[in-house]
């Protein structure tokens, strides 16, 4: 199997403060994740792509200095939303990939509240 | 432009009838894949179904079904038997030659709302 765990599942905290998301890849290598944003009713809309080892690309109009994306092992990516607002209230899910044509495996999500 | 198109936002079937979700993409490339993915309201995105672009013969997965239509650059999802169960959001999703970043990116439809009427 694939197994992706995404960690937390729902966070709801107050504006300002800064809240980090984990995506492991629990039973396999994953030389690239991908981070996603979906609003309510909405598709998946992808933020960045993070190699392992190296700094993440982020698609256009995605903040780098507000969603800071670490992925510093074969297992782990995290996400980072720095001083949170409410207009980053959001469900936000990774995926892992082995690399190239490799197919990409969802996390369970993390729906992100700021009050 | 939109790469994939989900024209049908909203769709109603009813138990243990057959229905089918449709998807257009766009794409120059002569290499790509099509996916297809079940988003509960739970929220996690479970894979369907893959179809390659020089796949010959349509793709299948149990009660699944890609109607695959190259010319017409066209991906349907045939949903047999529907289950209450399969009551979800479903996405078309491409992904073409390689992007530059490191991997081959998704994009992904609008997608389809589909409720299984008892």
């Amino acid at each position: 199997g694939a197994v992706v765990s995404q960690h937390p599942s729902w966070v709801i905290c107050k504006s300002g403060t800064s809240v980090k998301i984990e995506c492991r890849s629990l039973d396999f290598q994953a030389t690239t994740m991908f981070w996603y944003r979906q609003f309510p009713k909405q598709s998946l809309m992808l933020m960045a792509t993070s190699n392992e080892g190296s700094k993440a690309t982020y698609e256009q109009g995605v903040e780098k200095d507000k969603f800071l994306i670490n992925h510093a092992s074969l297992t782990l990516s995290t996400l980072t939303v720095t001083s949170a607002h409410p207009e980053d209230s959001s469900f936000y899910i990774c995926s892992a990939s082995r690399g190239g044509i490799q197919p990409q495996h969802f996390g369970d999500g993390t729906r992100l509240s700021i009050l | 432009a939109q790469k994939i198109t989900q024209t049908q936002p909203g769709m109603f079937v009813q138990e243990k009838e057959a229905v089918t979700l449709d998807c257009t993409y766009d794409t120059s490339d002569q290499s790509y894949g099509l996916f297809w993915y079940k988003q509960p309201s739970s929220g996690e995105m479970i894979f369907l179904i893959y179809q390659g672009s020089y796949d010959e013969q349509n793709a299948t997965e149990g009660r699944y079904s890609l109607n695959f239509q190259k010319a017409r650059k066209s991906a349907n999802l045939v949903i047999s038997a529907s289950q209450l169960g399969d009551s979800a959001m479903y996405f078309c999703a491409m992904r073409e030659a390689y992007s530059g970043a490191g991997s081959y990116q998704l994009t992904f439809g609008k997608g389809t709302k589909l409720s299984v009427i008892p």
